[in-house]
């Protein structure tokens, strides 16, 4: 079975602050994609990255980072210099394939608030 | 070039009722899933569809079904509602790197 934790439900940071998102994931499949995704309060959830289980490089873009560590089943989110902008849920997501095909499960969600 | 799109956005129902929600995916993508959104909760997966067919399911019950049509738009439908079953109800289409696209939900009330 598949399992995504975020053990952290929510963050506060004050604005231009670095903030870390945890999710540690579980699956016997040696072929597995990782997501992260960001649900701002429209409700409507938007893709930020993909991973596959044999690209371990960590991954840059602007003011988000990403960092795969398969050693420590963990796939972990940073934002540089928070921004208000960036308050919303976020959401990591394991998606492994089966026989019905491509399967995706997520965490429980990690609420971040920036603050001005 | 349209993204996915659900109706109802907004539902109240009473218990015992019976809902259905629509979803149009995204052009081009054929696989629709499903998930609910319980306040304050990641989404659950309900059930997967791909060429009409249910080729996945969560640990949902049977009162839960849907259907896909030939054009790769999708039903959920929900029998003998409860007051548990209220929540946002999430369309998601697959893109060809396995990322989801997301609607904007239905938010299903039940009294």
């Amino acid at each position: 079975a598949q399992k995504v934790t975020q053990a952290q439900t929510e963050i506060s940071v004050v604005e231009k602050e670095d903030v870390t998102l945890d999710c540690v994931y579980e699956t016997r499949d040696t072929t597995y994609y990782l997501f992260w995704y960001k649900q701002p309060p429209s409700g409507e959830l938007v893709f930020l990255i993909r991973r596959n289980s044999f690209d371990e490089q960590n991954e840059i873009s602007g003011r988000y980072s990403w960092n795969f560590q398969k050693s420590t089943s963990s796939f972990n989110f940073t934002i540089t210099a928070s921004q208000v902008v960036d308050s919303a849920v976020y959401f990591c997501a394991l998606s492994v394939l089966n026989t019905g095909g491509f399967k995706t499960i997520f965490g429980a969600g990690t609420r971040l608030f920036v603050k001005a | 070039d349209a993204g996915v799109t659900q109706s109802p956005t907004h539902l109240i129902k009473t218990r015992g009722q019976q809902v259905t929600l629509r979803c149009s995916p995204k052009s081009g993508h054929d696989t629709v899933s499903w998930y609910q959104q319980a306040l304050g909760q990641g989404p659950q997966f309900i059930f997967q569809y791909y060429e009409e067919e249910e080729r996945q399911r969560g640990n949902f019950p049977d009162r839960f079904s849907g259907h896909q049509f030939p054009n790769y738009s999708s039903e959920l439908n929900v029998n003998a509602l409860l007051l548990g079953d209220s929540a946002l109800y999430l369309c998601a289409s697959r893109g060809f790197t396995g990322e989801l696209f997301f609607g904007e939900g239905s938010r299903l009330t039940v009294l």
